[in-house]
């Protein structure tokens, strides 16, 4: 079993939609990570959170550190969100990402 | 923010011949450096990872090697390319537990 797990693998959606993609994992954590990688190859870091909360534009990251889960949730969804959206965490002591196998999101206009 | 350069953007190299893969990075110092490979339709593998100058963890025994001859560049090599060497390689850098940024991306294909 995967120390990150995410759930769907594959996602299609029509523009607009309220998007969510989650990430489970089992171990201690430092830190977690959402990135997004473009059809092209390119990675960007989304977020990096601890606890709680974070936004940004439509995007919005929340974590649940007892139950050790993590949502990625994209409001109004737009055709050019289409990406693989991968969630990684760090463990304490530790500098190295652990990743999960990411999932494809496709919005349809 | 720190800025990843790689190069070159794609390579296809013969099986049995070398490789070397450059990546630098601008807007930090003393940054931790990581090379990535993604095959094709899989997920992210670390290979390698940098805390300072020649010091190299590898995390994925193999024919590639990694070399870090200066704070902001690393440098990822093989003496023999193997057509399973094909994939997507991403250098990556950050400062202590801070997030990651990643480079451009190198595609190998290897025939």
């Amino acid at each position: 079993k995967n120390e990150v797990e995410q759930s769907p693998q594959n996602l299609t959606a029509q523009e607009g939609e309220f998007i969510t993609i989650n990430c489970s994992y089992s171990v201690g954590i430092s830190a977690l990570h959402w990135l997004q990688q473009h059809p092209g190859g390119g990675i960007v870091s989304l977020f990096m959170l601890s606890s709680g909360k974070k936004k940004h534009g439509r995007l919005i990251a929340t974590i649940n550190i007892q139950e050790k889960h993590s949502s990625l949730h994209i409001t109004a969804s737009h055709p050019r969100d289409s990406a693989v959206y991968i969630c990684a965490v760090t463990t304490p002591g530790a500098q190295k990402l652990v990743f999960g196998q990411g999932t494809r999101l496709t919005i349809n206009p | 923010s720190q800025t990843i350069h790689q190069w070159p953007a794609t390579l296809v190299q013969p099986v049995g011949s070398p490789l070397s893969l450059e990546c630098t990075v601008e807007g930090t110092s003393n940054p931790n450096l990581y090379w990535y490979r993604q095959a094709a339709g899989r997920g992210l593998q670390l290979l390698f990872y940098s805390v300072g100058i020649g010091q190299i963890s590898s995390e994925v025994p193999q024919n590639l090697s990694a070399s870090r001859p200066q704070d902001r560049q690393f440098i990822l090599s093989s003496k023999k390319l193997l057509l399973s060497d094909s994939g997507f390689y991403l250098c990556a850098a950050n400062r202590q537990a801070d997030t990651q940024y990643f480079g451009p991306g190198t595609r190998l294909t290897v025939l």
